[in-house]
This record gives structure tokens, sequence and C-alpha cells, in this order.
């Protein structure tokens, strides 16, 4: 399949480290935000969500923490495997309406064995 | 319960050509959205349907673009005489509910190259 992210800012792990990947957004009025993992080829599949009014939030191997003050987001995977190797999107949705997601510009992650 | 499907997963076209691409959402979901994706760029909106009615088609690039979901299931996106930047990756994403905080549910997406 083709390869996404070729351009993209790369984080470059060892197998066990912890990763972070982080994303800055723009609209102070957004107020849910998700982590999307793209494998190449392969179309985004949700990872974690977090609302405004939460300012982190865990789920297996994974938390994601929400700076609202400098509109940041942060993901953080504990134990980061080979298998976690992707491009990692942050999106926001705008308040209100039906969910419009827009899309930062994305991390490669490479976990090395 | 199968996914979010789309077809075809590679299309070549010439340029001038007209193109349509097919999106086969989640059974039963309401929403049904349309992003494109240049390569090493994040999704972009491109239009969003809640059952068969358009309710947004703001990030359609020019009037060469067309979506339709007649039945409020299987949508199409035509692109009309295609140009070299409709190069792209062209995927579909479907949801449960129409409003509130919700997880999207993408496809696999349609590669387009324009020669």
């Amino acid at each position: 399949g083709e390869s996404v992210g070729l351009h993209l800012p790369t984080l470059s792990v060892q197998e066990g480290d912890n990763s972070i990947i982080n994303c800055a957004y723009s609209n102070s009025a957004s107020d849910y935000f998700i982590w999307y993992k793209q494998e190449s080829g392969k179309g985004p599949q949700f990872i974690i969500d977090i609302r405004s009014n939460m300012d982190k939030r865990q789920g297996q191997r994974v938390t994601v923490l929400l700076n609202k003050t400098v509109k940041h987001l942060s993901l953080q995977i504990a134990a980061t495997q080979p298998g976690d190797s992707a491009v990692y999107f942050c999106a926001e949705n705008r308040a209100g309406g039906y969910n419009k997601l827009i899309f930062g510009a994305g991390t490669r992650l490479a976990v090395h064995p | 319960g199968a996914g979010v499907s789309q077809s075809p997963r590679y299309k070549v076209a010439k340029r001038g050509q007209d193109v349509a691409l097919r999106c086969d959402p989640i059974s039963g979901h309401v929403s049904l959205f349309w992003y494109q994706q240049a390569l090493g760029q994040g999704p972009e909106f491109l239009t969003y349907f809640q059952n068969e009615a358009q309710l947004d088609k703001s990030g359609l690039p020019s009037d060469r673009f067309f979506a339709e979901r007649p039945e409020g299931s299987v949508s199409t996106l035509k692109i009309q005489r295609t140009q070299q930047e409709d190069s792209a990756v062209y995927l579909c994403a479907s949801s449960l509910r129409t409003s509130g905080s919700y997880e999207q549910f993408f496809g696999p997406g349609t590669r387009l190259t324009v020669l």
C-alpha cells in the first residue's frame, strides 16, 4: 500500500520505552479531541478521545493530556511496541454541530527493536 | 460486523476523466463524512451527510466534486474532469449519531492517481 506521512516529523523510540506525541490545536472553541492511528494503506483508527472539561484520560497503555491554556494535546504510549509504528493524528471538533473533525499534521512513530 | 468499506481501493484516471468513488458505511450509521488526504497530510473534511441529506459541503474544492447518498446508506463521491491536483486518498467515515462527541469509523480509503 501507499506510504502515509512521507514528509511528517518522525519520533523514533526503542521497543519498551514510553512515547510522547504532541499536537497543537487551533481553535479555543473546540470541545472534543481525538487521537487517531493510521497505518500504511489503512484508514485512521480511533485510539482515545477527551472532552474539553477534562485534563487527562487513560486507556489501555495510552494516556491523553489536554492543556487548554496553551491549546496543546499529547498522547503518551507506555511500553511502546513494534505494532505501534504508524502515523498519529490529533483531531479537534468544533463545539456544536455534527462532529466535523479538523485534523492536525501528524507524527510518524517508528519503534525499533 | 463489517466496518466501513470503500471501492475501488485504487483508481488511476487520465486527466479530464470522470471518476466515482463508493462508500458503504456501517449499517445503521446516520452520519457519513468524506475526507481528502493528500500525501503526508492529515485528512481534510469535504462533505457531511445526515441520512440522505447533505448538510455541509463546504469542504468540496470545486464544483467538479459532487457527493450523494440517495437512500441514506451507500454514498458516492464523483469527481468530474479530474485534474492532477485531485490525486489523493479519499476517506469515508460513518458514525452512529448526529450530534455530540462520538467516534467516527473510517474506511480504508480510495487512492486516486490522476495522470
